[in-house]
Protein backbone atom coordinates (compact mmCIF):
# COMPACT_ATOMS: atom_id res chain seq x y z
CA UNK A 1 0.00 0.00 0.00
CA UNK A 2 1.58 3.40 -0.61
CA UNK A 3 1.94 5.92 1.94
CA UNK A 4 2.16 9.71 2.06
CA UNK A 5 4.37 11.58 4.78
CA UNK A 6 3.99 15.05 5.91
CA UNK A 7 6.66 15.85 8.43
CA UNK A 8 5.51 19.25 8.87
CA UNK A 9 2.53 19.60 11.32
CA UNK A 10 2.93 23.58 11.12
CA UNK A 11 5.06 26.21 8.93
CA UNK A 12 5.07 29.94 8.77
CA UNK A 13 6.27 32.60 6.71
CA UNK A 14 6.44 36.05 5.99
CA UNK A 15 4.15 37.88 3.67
CA UNK A 16 5.59 38.22 0.09
CA UNK A 17 7.90 35.47 1.17
CA UNK A 18 9.09 31.81 0.46
CA UNK A 19 7.94 28.46 1.90
CA UNK A 20 8.42 25.43 0.97
CA UNK A 21 6.13 22.43 2.25
CA UNK A 22 7.75 18.45 2.42
CA UNK A 23 6.18 15.48 1.27
CA UNK A 24 7.68 12.12 1.09
CA UNK A 25 5.96 9.46 -0.11
CA UNK A 26 6.35 5.56 -0.33
CA UNK A 27 5.14 3.37 -3.67
CA UNK A 28 5.99 0.41 -5.61
CA UNK A 29 4.79 1.95 -8.34
CA UNK A 30 6.28 3.21 -11.84
CA UNK A 31 2.88 5.08 -12.94
CA UNK A 32 1.61 7.63 -10.24
CA UNK A 33 0.36 11.40 -10.08
CA UNK A 34 1.40 13.55 -7.11
CA UNK A 35 -0.87 16.63 -6.25
CA UNK A 36 -0.32 19.00 -3.00
CA UNK A 37 -4.21 20.17 -2.40
CA UNK A 38 -5.09 23.48 -0.05
CA UNK A 39 -7.76 23.64 2.61
CA UNK A 40 -8.67 26.90 3.80
CA UNK A 41 -11.13 27.12 6.98
CA UNK A 42 -14.08 26.56 4.47
CA UNK A 43 -13.07 23.29 4.63
CA UNK A 44 -13.26 22.85 0.59
CA UNK A 45 -10.28 21.11 -0.99
CA UNK A 46 -9.05 23.21 -3.84
CA UNK A 47 -5.99 21.34 -6.10
CA UNK A 48 -3.42 23.40 -6.00
CA UNK A 49 -0.48 21.91 -8.64
CA UNK A 50 -0.27 18.19 -10.05
CA UNK A 51 2.83 15.91 -11.22
CA UNK A 52 2.37 12.76 -13.66
CA UNK A 53 5.66 10.97 -12.04
CA UNK A 54 6.22 10.17 -16.50
CA UNK A 55 7.47 13.80 -16.67
CA UNK A 56 10.70 14.73 -15.15
CA UNK A 57 10.12 19.04 -15.45
CA UNK A 58 8.81 20.06 -12.35
CA UNK A 59 5.27 21.46 -12.59
CA UNK A 60 4.71 25.09 -12.06
CA UNK A 61 1.72 27.07 -11.48
CA UNK A 62 1.91 31.03 -11.19
CA UNK A 63 3.78 31.12 -7.45
CA UNK A 64 3.09 27.08 -6.87
CA UNK A 65 5.99 24.83 -8.23
CA UNK A 66 7.22 21.55 -7.16
CA UNK A 67 10.51 19.47 -6.41
CA UNK A 68 9.46 15.92 -8.02
CA UNK A 69 12.66 13.99 -6.92
CA UNK A 70 11.35 10.28 -7.68
CA UNK A 71 14.29 8.23 -6.63
CA UNK A 72 13.73 9.77 -3.72
CA UNK A 73 9.97 9.94 -3.14
CA UNK A 74 10.00 13.36 -2.54
CA UNK A 75 7.80 16.27 -3.30
CA UNK A 76 7.60 19.30 -2.26
CA UNK A 77 5.96 22.51 -2.83
CA UNK A 78 7.31 25.71 -3.17
CA UNK A 79 4.76 29.05 -2.57
CA UNK A 80 6.78 32.61 -3.79
CA UNK A 81 5.73 35.75 -2.88
CA UNK A 82 3.01 34.48 0.16
CA UNK A 83 0.07 36.37 0.26
CA UNK A 84 -2.48 36.21 3.35
CA UNK A 85 -4.55 33.96 1.11
CA UNK A 86 -2.26 31.12 1.04
CA UNK A 87 -3.02 30.57 4.67
CA UNK A 88 -4.60 26.85 4.73
CA UNK A 89 -3.78 23.15 5.60
CA UNK A 90 -2.20 21.90 2.47
CA UNK A 91 -2.20 18.07 1.64
CA UNK A 92 0.16 16.09 -0.27
CA UNK A 93 -1.69 13.39 -2.02
CA UNK A 94 -0.97 10.15 -4.45
CA UNK A 95 -3.18 8.18 -6.86
CA UNK A 96 -2.33 5.16 -9.04
CA UNK A 97 -1.64 4.82 -12.55
CA UNK A 98 -4.11 6.66 -14.71
CA UNK A 99 -7.67 4.62 -13.92
CA UNK A 100 -7.77 5.34 -10.18
CA UNK A 101 -10.46 7.67 -10.51
CA UNK A 102 -11.08 9.63 -6.89
CA UNK A 103 -9.04 7.53 -5.10
CA UNK A 104 -6.12 9.15 -3.49
CA UNK A 105 -4.05 8.27 -0.61
CA UNK A 106 -3.78 12.10 1.66
CA UNK A 107 -0.65 13.46 3.95
CA UNK A 108 -1.47 14.33 7.28
CA UNK A 109 -0.90 18.04 6.36
CA UNK A 110 0.57 21.11 6.70
CA UNK A 111 -0.94 24.14 8.38
CA UNK A 112 0.52 26.93 6.41
CA UNK A 113 0.18 30.40 8.61
CA UNK A 114 1.28 33.86 6.24
CA UNK A 115 2.36 36.56 8.70
CA UNK A 116 1.44 40.44 7.20
CA UNK B 1 -20.69 24.40 -15.28
CA UNK B 2 -22.07 22.92 -11.70
CA UNK B 3 -19.97 22.28 -8.89
CA UNK B 4 -20.06 19.53 -6.09
CA UNK B 5 -22.65 20.02 -3.36
CA UNK B 6 -23.34 18.18 -0.57
CA UNK B 7 -25.79 17.69 2.36
CA UNK B 8 -26.48 18.33 5.12
CA UNK B 9 -23.63 20.80 6.21
CA UNK B 10 -23.84 20.02 9.85
CA UNK B 11 -25.76 17.24 11.80
CA UNK B 12 -25.82 15.70 14.67
CA UNK B 13 -26.38 11.80 15.69
CA UNK B 14 -26.41 9.32 18.67
CA UNK B 15 -24.28 6.56 18.80
CA UNK B 16 -26.31 3.55 17.48
CA UNK B 17 -27.99 5.63 14.96
CA UNK B 18 -27.95 5.85 11.13
CA UNK B 19 -27.26 8.72 9.19
CA UNK B 20 -27.12 9.34 4.95
CA UNK B 21 -25.34 11.22 3.72
CA UNK B 22 -25.44 13.33 -0.44
CA UNK B 23 -23.77 14.59 -3.05
CA UNK B 24 -24.33 16.15 -6.23
CA UNK B 25 -21.43 15.37 -8.65
CA UNK B 26 -19.93 18.02 -10.91
CA UNK B 27 -21.50 17.82 -14.21
CA UNK B 28 -20.00 15.66 -16.80
CA UNK B 29 -18.52 13.17 -13.91
CA UNK B 30 -18.70 9.81 -13.90
CA UNK B 31 -17.66 8.65 -10.88
CA UNK B 32 -18.03 9.33 -6.80
CA UNK B 33 -15.70 8.94 -4.16
CA UNK B 34 -16.35 9.32 -0.35
CA UNK B 35 -13.52 10.65 2.37
CA UNK B 36 -13.38 10.91 6.06
CA UNK B 37 -11.17 13.31 7.58
CA UNK B 38 -10.94 13.66 11.32
CA UNK B 39 -10.43 16.75 12.81
CA UNK B 40 -6.65 17.99 12.26
CA UNK B 41 -6.18 14.73 10.05
CA UNK B 42 -5.76 14.49 6.39
CA UNK B 43 -8.66 12.60 4.65
CA UNK B 44 -9.11 8.66 4.65
CA UNK B 45 -10.91 7.29 1.40
CA UNK B 46 -14.28 5.25 1.93
CA UNK B 47 -15.02 3.91 -1.44
CA UNK B 48 -15.91 5.46 -5.02
CA UNK B 49 -18.50 4.53 -6.87
CA UNK B 50 -18.40 4.38 -11.02
CA UNK B 51 -21.54 3.53 -13.06
CA UNK B 52 -23.92 2.56 -9.94
CA UNK B 53 -21.14 0.02 -8.89
CA UNK B 54 -18.55 0.74 -5.94
CA UNK B 55 -15.02 0.44 -7.39
CA UNK B 56 -12.60 0.52 -4.65
CA UNK B 57 -12.74 0.78 -1.32
CA UNK B 58 -10.59 1.72 1.86
CA UNK B 59 -10.19 0.30 5.01
CA UNK B 60 -13.60 1.07 6.53
CA UNK B 61 -16.07 -1.42 7.62
CA UNK B 62 -19.55 -3.18 5.63
CA UNK B 63 -21.59 -0.41 7.66
CA UNK B 64 -20.44 2.31 5.39
CA UNK B 65 -22.07 1.76 2.34
CA UNK B 66 -23.26 4.57 -0.53
CA UNK B 67 -24.97 4.57 -3.60
CA UNK B 68 -24.62 6.29 -6.88
CA UNK B 69 -27.52 7.17 -9.14
CA UNK B 70 -27.60 7.15 -13.01
CA UNK B 71 -27.54 11.04 -12.57
CA UNK B 72 -23.96 10.35 -10.57
CA UNK B 73 -24.99 12.03 -7.44
CA UNK B 74 -24.68 9.79 -4.53
CA UNK B 75 -25.35 8.66 -0.84
CA UNK B 76 -23.10 7.33 1.70
CA UNK B 77 -24.85 5.70 4.34
CA UNK B 78 -23.17 4.62 7.90
CA UNK B 79 -24.95 2.25 10.40
CA UNK B 80 -24.60 1.65 13.57
CA UNK B 81 -22.80 4.96 14.38
CA UNK B 82 -20.05 5.31 16.63
CA UNK B 83 -18.46 8.27 18.68
CA UNK B 84 -15.28 7.65 16.34
CA UNK B 85 -17.53 7.84 13.10
CA UNK B 86 -17.45 11.83 14.24
CA UNK B 87 -15.52 13.69 11.31
CA UNK B 88 -15.75 15.99 8.33
CA UNK B 89 -17.14 13.55 5.06
CA UNK B 90 -16.49 14.79 1.58
CA UNK B 91 -17.52 13.66 -1.64
CA UNK B 92 -15.73 14.39 -4.73
CA UNK B 93 -16.53 13.92 -8.37
CA UNK B 94 -13.98 12.68 -11.02
CA UNK B 95 -13.68 11.06 -14.36
CA UNK B 96 -12.28 7.31 -13.99
CA UNK B 97 -10.06 7.45 -16.53
CA UNK B 98 -7.71 9.85 -18.02
CA UNK B 99 -4.33 11.35 -16.97
CA UNK B 100 -4.21 13.26 -13.67
CA UNK B 101 -8.12 13.96 -13.86
CA UNK B 102 -8.54 16.58 -11.20
CA UNK B 103 -10.97 16.00 -8.47
CA UNK B 104 -13.68 18.78 -7.62
CA UNK B 105 -14.95 17.79 -4.12
CA UNK B 106 -17.46 19.46 -2.04
CA UNK B 107 -17.74 21.27 1.31
CA UNK B 108 -18.29 18.45 3.20
CA UNK B 109 -21.20 17.39 5.81
CA UNK B 110 -20.04 17.50 9.10
CA UNK B 111 -21.14 14.38 11.58
CA UNK B 112 -21.27 14.67 15.18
Amino acid sequence: AQTVTQSQPEMSVQEAETVTLSCTYDTSESDYYLFWYKQPPSRQMILVIRQEAYKQQNATENRFSVNFQKAAKSFSLKISDSQLGDAAMYFCAYRSGPFSGGKLTFGQGTILTVHP
Amino acid sequence: ETGVTQSPTHLIKTRGQQVTLRCSSQSGHNTVSWYQQALGQGPQFIFQYYREEENGRGNFPPRFSGLQFPNYSSELNVNALELDDSALYLCASSHLAGAAGELFFGEGSRLT
